[in-house]
């Protein structure tokens, strides 16, 4: 089974621009979620998308948003880019069959360097 | 919000050496992830544990779930080169589809 794939890898930026990444699930999973990771602050909870929703929301303001389409595949979009939005931004999918302990695997992440 | 403490944040060993990571929390851990992260790139997942009082064993690796499901551990025996990377913890939440992180553990194994 291929694993999650995220596209841009890597993705420079100037201030201002706005920049919509890219996640495709492991097939059959329907949950993505996000996270954005910094050595400051650690890996951080964006969103989790599930059927086509947004179910869950971190605390980070509303520049960050997403979608998922109908094969589960999802998009985040930041706007207004600021210096301190450089980071690696992860996606994760899961099936989401709710236990409440699911397993999330991760993509290798978008690496986004703001100027 | 559950916070993860891991400890310590940084190992340096020689090839063939032990070491232990922990993960601690104040909560109840309703499961709880092992990862590990190689620079630029995603957390591969190691190993989830869900009892208390769980031990797994991944080659040369062994996870310990504390009996009170608040602490655990992982051991890696004579470390190699390839273990070298970003020990991260994680933990399920009451939020779905959100993971808790620990602050990770940076392992550096030398030849």
């Amino acid at each position: 089974k291929a694993g999650v794939t995220q596209t841009p890898r890597y993705l420079i930026k100037t201030r201002g621009q706005q920049v919509t990444l890219s996640c495709s699930p492991i097939s059959g999973h329907r949950s993505v979620s996000w996270y954005q990771q910094t050595p400051g602050q650690g890996l951080q909870f964006l969103f989790e998308y599930f059927s086509e929703t947004q179910r869950n929301k971190g605390n980070f303001p509303g520049r960050f948003s997403g979608r998922q389409f109908s094969n589960s595949r999802s998009e985040m979009n930041v706007s207004t880019l600021e210096l301190g939005d450089s980071a690696l931004y992860l996606c994760a999918s899961s099936l989401r069959t709710g236990t409440g302990r699911e397993t999330q695997y991760f993509g290798p992440g978008t690496r986004l360097l703001v100027l | 919000t559950q916070l993860l403490e891991q400890s310590p944040q940084f190992l340096s060993i020689q090839e063939g050496e032990n070491l232990t990571v922990y993960c601690n929390s104040s909560s109840v851990f309703s499961s709880l992830q092992w990862y590990r992260q190689e620079p630029g790139e995603g957390p591969v997942l190691l190993v989830t544990v869900v009892t208390g009082g769980e031990v797994k064993k991944l080659k040369r690796l062994t996870f310990q779930f504390g009996d009170a499901r608040k602490d655990s551990s992982l051991h890696i025996t004579a470390a190699q080169p390839g273990d070298t990377g970003l020990y991260l913890c994680a933990s399920t939440t009451d939020s779905w589809g959100k993971l808790q992180f620990g602050a990770g553990t940076q392992v550096v194994v030398t030849p």
